[in-house]
């Protein structure tokens, strides 16, 4: 049983592109959330996908985006990229009837230079 | 949800006993506590979770005292693959993401 997949695993853009990552949870889950972990800090939620809507969405602009797909597949855009923006991207999934547990994949790195 | 509080950073050597306490002053009555396990250039990984009271698994014990104010982790007999970064948190279910603090960097020396 594959766990939570991520693609790409690295990627080196420069300021102002767009990136897009992409996510594919674990067989069974079809809820999916997006966190961004800078250097040393520990990880901060982006949004939360359930049934292709954004649920719930933490303290980021508007240049961060996602979609969910009918097979409960998930992608995060950023636009505009800033050196900011230069992290480790981790997806997130879980079953619907929650036990507290997430299952992370192993991340995008993401470098803006 | 509560604030967490924890040590910055541990350092052990191999076949010790761990503990890390975690603060929760404000924890609230449906707040579950929750640790995960951070490997470098890899997602967190879920350890334990528990509610009060003493809760043991495979790889972990968690000690709640029963104010639940805080809880101690405890991993027995380290090992050098059991350095990483150890996050407590408070977990509510539904839909409430997970908040994530700076975590306990713990180095195990052989």
């Amino acid at each position: 049983d594959a766990g939570v997949t991520q693609s790409p695993t690295h990627l080196i853009k420069t300021r102002g592109q767009q990136v897009t990552l992409r996510c594919s949870p674990k067989s069974g889950h079809d809820t999916v959330s997006w966190y961004q972990q800078a250097l040393g800090q520990g990880p901060q939620f982006i949004f939360q996908y359930y049934e292709e809507e954004e649920r719930q969405r933490g303290n980021f602009p508007d240049r961060f985006s996602g979609h969910q797909f009918p097979n409960y597949s998930s992608e995060l855009n950023v636009n505009a990229l800033l050196l900011g923006d230069s992290a480790l991207y981790l997806c997130a999934s879980r079953p619907n009837t929650y036990t507290g547990e997430l299952f992370f994949g192993e991340g995008s790195r993401l470098t803006v230079l | 949800l509560a604030k967490t509080t924890q040590p910055i950073s541990m350092d052990s050597y191999e076949g010790q006993e761990v503990n890390i306490t975690c603060s929760h002053n404000n924890i609230a009555t449906n707040d579950y506590i929750t640790w995960y396990q951070q490997f470098p250039s890899q997602g967190p990984r879920f350890i334990i979770q528990g509610y009060k009271t003493k809760v043991t698994n495979e790889v972990a014990s968690l000690f709640i005292p029963a104010d639940r104010k805080s809880s101690t982790l405890s991993l027995p007999r380290v090992s050098l693959s059991d350095t990483a970064v150890y996050y407590c948190l408070m977990t509510f279910g539904g839909n409430t993401p997970l908040v994530f603090g700076k975590g306990t960097r713990l180095s195990v020396i052989a």
